[in-house]
């Protein structure tokens, strides 16, 4: 069964640092998916990517993050200069209305 | 108010009992999607419906579009169904989704 592959499973950085979030979305997928996570808490919806373009995003999803689709197959998730309530475990999805998630990165920001 | 809600909160059951965990929602949708958290922390989809009824297994779910409610039907539950169960919505925008806060279930032997 085809799945989304994300990497790395766990990322720990410093507050400040830049961390990039891969992922492979199914390839013949055409809508890709970023949410988070913090622990104990719902899961929620960061932004959607359709056509190589943000197709909608949250008010969660400000500056400091970026999507990008560098070549076919990979879907990155780019924080910039990460906060301590960054710390969360970010999940990638792949298709349309019923996506495929992926196994999540847990990312800790110290 | 928050605009997916599930009850219950948390659920415990015995083994081979009937479980039914309700979503209500107070916006347009195009889907509502039910998902299956497990203790790690994986996410798996169960149903997408955006009408009627569906079945897989021992899991079928409903959703009645005029009352803005969806249930999720566990029949002959079994230990392994131990996980959180959330329900998430799409927004008639198709890509905006909204969670639910999910329902721990726990299945005892």
């Amino acid at each position: 069964e085809p799945e989304v592959t994300q990497t790395p499973s766990h990322q720990v950085t410093q507050m400040g640092q830049e961390v990039i979030l891969r992922c492979v979305p199914i390839s013949n997928h055409l809508y890709f998916y970023w949410y988070r996570q913090i622990l104990g808490q719902k899961v929620e919806f960061l932004v959607s990517f359709y056509n190589n373009e943000i197709s909608e995003k949250s008010e969660i999803f400000d500056d400091q993050f970026s999507v990008e689709r560098p070549d076919g197959s990979n879907f990155t998730l780019k924080i910039r200069s990460t906060k301590l309530e960054d710390s969360a475990m970010y999940f990638c999805a792949s298709g349309g209305q019923g996506p495929t998630f992926g196994s999540g990165t847990q990312l800790s920001v110290l | 108010k928050n605009e997916v809600e599930q009850s219950p909160q948390n659920l415990t059951a015995q083994e081979g009992e009937f479980i039914t965990i309700n979503c209500s929602y107070s916006v347009g949708i195009s889907a509502l999607h039910w998902l299956q958290q497990h203790p790690g922390g994986g996410i798996v989809s169960l149903f997408m419906l955006s009408s009627g009824k569906k079945k897989h297994g021992r899991l079928i779910a409903t959703i009645n579009i005029q009352e803005k409610h969806s249930s999720l039907h566990i029949t002959a539950s079994h230990p392994r169904d131990s996980a959180v169960y959330i329900c998430a919505v799409f927004k008639t925008s198709y890509d905006k989704v909204i969670f639910g806060p999910g329902t721990s279930l726990s299945v005892i032997p």
